[in-house]
């Protein structure tokens, strides 16, 4: 599996947006870039997906560099309730089921 | 988005007991369910992927005798540990994908296993 690299952590403020990047130079043509995010204590949350072009959806957008190899998750506002470990996986389109390879995620501590 | 339930949401056992979780799929059919481990302040680990009406697919140095899987139907997979020992004790938590979601994987809450 391709691995994607994050940094251990972030911190912002809230009600300012956030960057989060993610390095994955090894990307197949068939890799989909997906992110989750995990507050503490709970199950992961699905937040966006991309293949090729930039995604927009409620939660958050995704900006996926022109050569692939790298993409940024943007939360445009961050509340409290956006602290948690987000994490940037890379899912083998050539696969039938979407199994999903977790790294160490990067944790945002969002300040009031 | 779909629904995921676990349960037991916590469970504290003996050494040497075997305890069996549930991970249902409460509002669309899941034709795969995964199963994941995740250990205080780690990453989640992939324990095995199953598929309706087959038998479980485990990932490297997981122990299908000791970890055992079943996805009898298409809302509802079960996890049993057989014989727990401490060094089982960990959050493990259930994930599901319908015909049409493999874009997007459904988790559980997660259900808390403590071994005595």
């Amino acid at each position: 599996d391709a691995k994607t690299t994050q940094p251990n952590s972030m911190e912002s403020n809230e009600e300012e947006p956030v960057h989060l990047p993610c390095n994955h130079s090894t990307i197949s043509g068939t890799d989909y870039i997906h992110w989750y995010r995990q507050l503490p204590s709970q199950g992961p949350e699905y937040v966006i997906h991309g293949l090729t072009s930039n995604v927009n959806n409620r939660m958050a957008s995704l900006a996926i560099a022109e050569d692939r190899k790298s993409s940024t998750l943007i939360l445009h506002r961050a509340t409290l309730r956006d602290a948690a470990v987000y994490y940037c996986i890379l899912r083998s389109g050539g696969t039938s089921y979407g199994k999903l390879t977790f790294g160490q995620g990067t944790i945002l501590t969002v300040h009031p | 988005g779909a629904v995921v339930s676990q349960h037991p949401s916590r469970v504290i056992c003996k050494s040497g007991t075997s305890v069996k979780i549930e991970c249902r799929s409460l509002d669309f059919q899941a034709t795969t369910m995964f199963w994941y481990r995740q250990f205080p302040k780690q990453s989640l680990m992939l324990m095995a992927t199953s598929n309706e009406g087959s038998k479980a697919t485990y990932e490297q140095g997981v122990e299908k005798d000791k970890f055992l899987i079943n996805h009898a139907s298409l809302t509802l997979s079960t996890l049993t540990v057989t014989s727990a020992h401490p060094e089982d004790s960990s959050f493990y938590i259930c994930s599901a994908a319908g015909r049409s979601s493999y874009n997007e994987q459904f988790f559980g809450p997660g259900t808390r296993l403590t071994v005595l």
